[in-house]
């Protein structure tokens, strides 16, 4: 059974850039079958889906999102990255990781991390 | 970006009660549907898919229904563990959105 764990620090400064990692266990990124997502969610707030990565590396981001992110995936390391720039205190919310399953043109998130929330304050 | 409007934004009600809720497209996205139930402090989990396929391991008291614009998550008898917030995401486009969430709450 696919697990999926994210890391990453739980603090951010105003301007810098966020990185966070989901280790996924139990299944390979690299299998073409399912693609690897982010989503987030403010505190007390809804989902917004971050960007998706595709089996051969292809990324389809949030328009609002696209000019500050990328995603990147390591198969060594059976990981799957994010790394957003320039964060503001609206960047605060619980990052979630996911894997997307994808038949035809159905995509939808199942199973979810646990999530990890990142604040942005100085 | 196609909007995702959730009806309604919260609810009170008891167990056993029959509870549905509304998630409404901008435009028509077919049967691209998808309802998550997060519970407070965890992570979402996957209830339905392409608008009514039950996800395996999911009770079926729930059921989904619905196409193009208009889609409704129903639960039969609320139960106790039921109480949470449900959301609905499309993937109709490659930008995929979600509702705004309809919270259950106990009355």
């Amino acid at each position: 059974q696919v697990q999926l764990q994210e890391s990453g620090p739980g603090l951010v400064k105003p301007s810098e850039t966020l990185s966070l990692t989901c280790s996924v266990s139990g299944g390979s990124i690299s299998t073409s079958d399912y693609y690897w997502g982010w989503i987030r969610q403010p505190p007390g707030k809804g989902l917004e889906w971050i960007g998706t990565i595709y089996s051969g590396g292809s990324t389809f981001y949030n328009p609002s999102l696209k000019s500050r992110l990328t995603i990147s995936a390591d198969t060594s390391k059976n990981q799957v990255s994010i790394r957003l720039t320039s964060m503001t205190a609206a960047d605060t919310a619980v990052y979630y990781c996911a894997r997307v399953c994808s038949p035809g043109h159905y995509n939808w998130f199942d199973p979810w991390g646990q999530g990890t929330l990142v604040t942005v304050s100085s | 970006d196609i909007q995702m409007t959730q009806s309604p934004s919260s609810l009170s009600a008891s167990v056993g009660d029959r509870v549905t809720i509304t998630c409404r497209a901008s435009q028509s996205i077919s049967r691209y549907l998808s309802w998550y139930q997060q519970r407070p402090g965890k992570a979402p989990k996957l209830l339905i898919y392409a608008a009514s396929t039950l996800q395996s391991g999911v009770p079926s008291r729930f059921s989904g229904s619905g196409s193009g614009t208009d889609f409704s998550l129903t639960i039969s008898s609320l139960q106790p563990e039921d109480f949470a917030t449900y959301f609905c995401q499309q993937s109709s486009t490659i930008a995929l959105t979600f509702g705004g969430g309809t919270k259950v709450e106990i009355k």
